[in-house]
């Protein structure tokens, strides 16, 4: 069975660092890309940032670039979101999933992350 | 990245039909292939209903149909079921291997 476990959400204030971890079983981490994708309260599912296999690409969305950092570790079968400079627009749940070129196959239940003074 | 458009509702009783349209541009949907549409339901992981505009995974009910004209790509749902009362969204490729995501719908069974 396919399983992805997020975890390291929790409350912050703004401008303060976070690091989610996502830990996945059940699949061939090491042969698939991965993606943090999120969604704030009330709104729909945005993605965040992806990594290639072997980490050697990483993309973001414009309006996380040079705050949030996603790196993996295939021997611990685990991806990360570094998450510096937070803001209030940041609060969201925060999903792990897994990718081909072409769709978001597995994904995680998810960790939330608030922002707030 | 501009998020993709989509009705923020559509409703239908069991047994019936419910199309969700799901609006881009030249740059994602109508550039490629390579539209998928996800089931959310609150609290869960959402499930990958639709890959590759009209490609069901294993497990999917035909039930669940997509496809594609232009700029705009369409989810049905047919023979409505209590169960497929969800948020569904709809994702792109948009080049350079970035993703974009609908607004999203809420799909009420009556």
């Amino acid at each position: 069975e396919v399983q992805l476990v997020e975890s390291g959400g929790g409350s912050v204030q703004p401008g303060g660092s976070l690091r989610l971890s996502c830990v996945a079983s059940g699949f061939s981490f090491s042969h698939n890309w991965m993606s943090w994708v999120r969604q704030a309260p009330g709104k729909g599912l945005e993605w965040v940032a992806n990594i290639k296999q072997d980490g050697s690409e990483k993309n973001y969305v414009d309006s996380v670039r040079g705050r949030l950092t996603i790196s993996r570790d295939n021997a611990k079968n685990s991806l990360y979101l570094q998450m510096n400079s937070l803001r209030a627009e940041d609060t969201a749940v925060y999903y792990c999933a897994s990718h081909t070129f072409t769709a978001f196959d597995y994904w995680g239940q998810g960790t939330l992350v608030t922002v707030s003074s | 990245q501009s998020a993709l458009t989509q009705p923020p509702s559509a409703s239908g009783s069991p047994g019936q039909s419910v199309t969700i349209s799901c609006t881009g541009t030249s740059s994602d949907v109508g550039a490629y292939k390579y539209v998928s549409w996800y089931q959310h339901h609150p609290g869960k992981a959402p499930r990958l209903m639709i890959y590759e505009v009209s490609k069901r995974p294993s497990g999917v009910p035909d039930r669940f149909s997509g496809s594609k004209s232009g700029n705009t790509a369409s989810l049905t749902v047919s023979g409505l079921q209590a169960e497929d009362e969800a948020d569904y969204y709809c994702s792109s490729y948009a080049g350079s291997n970035t993703y974009v995501f609908g607004t999203g719908t809420t799909v009420t069974v009556l």
